[in-house]
């Protein structure tokens, strides 16, 4: 019944490595999202991205990229990582244009270190 | 700025009623979604409200007042599985959605 994917729940990373955080949806959505969720704070957007190929900042995109080269596939990749990269990282899927009751579908997150 | 306030944590017996507030101030509304998030697990939907009034879906119900830029989420007969948080999230103007930091609520035998 799974249908967001993220490949990895938990990663320890050393400050300067590349890391890639991968996401997969099964339910044919053409909205992808990454969020990173942080004690205290809302849900916070990095990227999101609305077809294949295509790719828009968020409110946070400082030091992350995206890539969605596949429909069902969306990664987050942390060129640098940083300790203050230290976070939740969620995906999530939707259908459509977002109006009405056009909710998101979350993954199960991936809990990122940087040490 | 955007704005999404809701209390921190919040503590029930099972058996009882909670109810969680979310209150907002947004450029502009286009609806506002309750999340229900158990410890290491994804956001699920609860709950939209677009128009003013409750919405009620089986033990839980959402209340909406666009005047007063709030919402709360009502859960009764709790049980210890709805220990969990629970996040507001409004859809602004531009049809993003601004998101509370999430009420975690805390069930007590």
């Amino acid at each position: 019944d799974v249908k967001v994917t993220q490949s990895s729940r938990y990663l320890v990373k050393r400050t300067g490595e590349k890391v890639f955080l991968e996401c997969v949806q099964d339910m044919d959505h053409e909205n992808m999202f990454w969020y990173r969720q942080d004690p205290g704070l809302g849900l916070r957007l990095i990227y999101f991205s609305y077809d294949v190929k295509m790719k828009e900042k968020g409110d946070i995109p400082e030091g992350y990229s995206v890539s969605r080269e596949k429909k069902e596939r969306f990664s987050l990749i942390l060129e640098s990582a940083s300790t203050n990269q230290t976070s939740m990282y969620l995906c999530a899927s939707a259908r459509g244009e977002p109006s009405g009751a056009n909710v998101l579908t979350f993954g199960a997150g991936s809990r990122l270190t940087v040490l | 700025g955007q704005n999404i306030d809701q209390p921190t944590e919040m503590t029930a017996t099972e058996g009882a009623i909670v109810q969680i507030n979310c209150t907002y101030q947004t450029s502009g509304f286009n609806g506002l979604f309750w999340y229900q998030q158990h410890a290491g697990e994804a956001p699920t939907f609860l709950s939209y409200n677009v128009l003013d009034g409750l919405e009620e879906k089986g033990r839980f119900s959402s209340f909406l007042s666009r005047s007063k830029g709030y919402s709360y989420l009502l859960l009764k007969e709790l049980q210890m599985k709805d220990s969990a948080s629970y996040l507001c999230a409004v859809r602004d103007s531009n049809y993003q959605l601004i998101w509370g930091a999430g009420t975690k609520l805390i069930i007590k035998p």
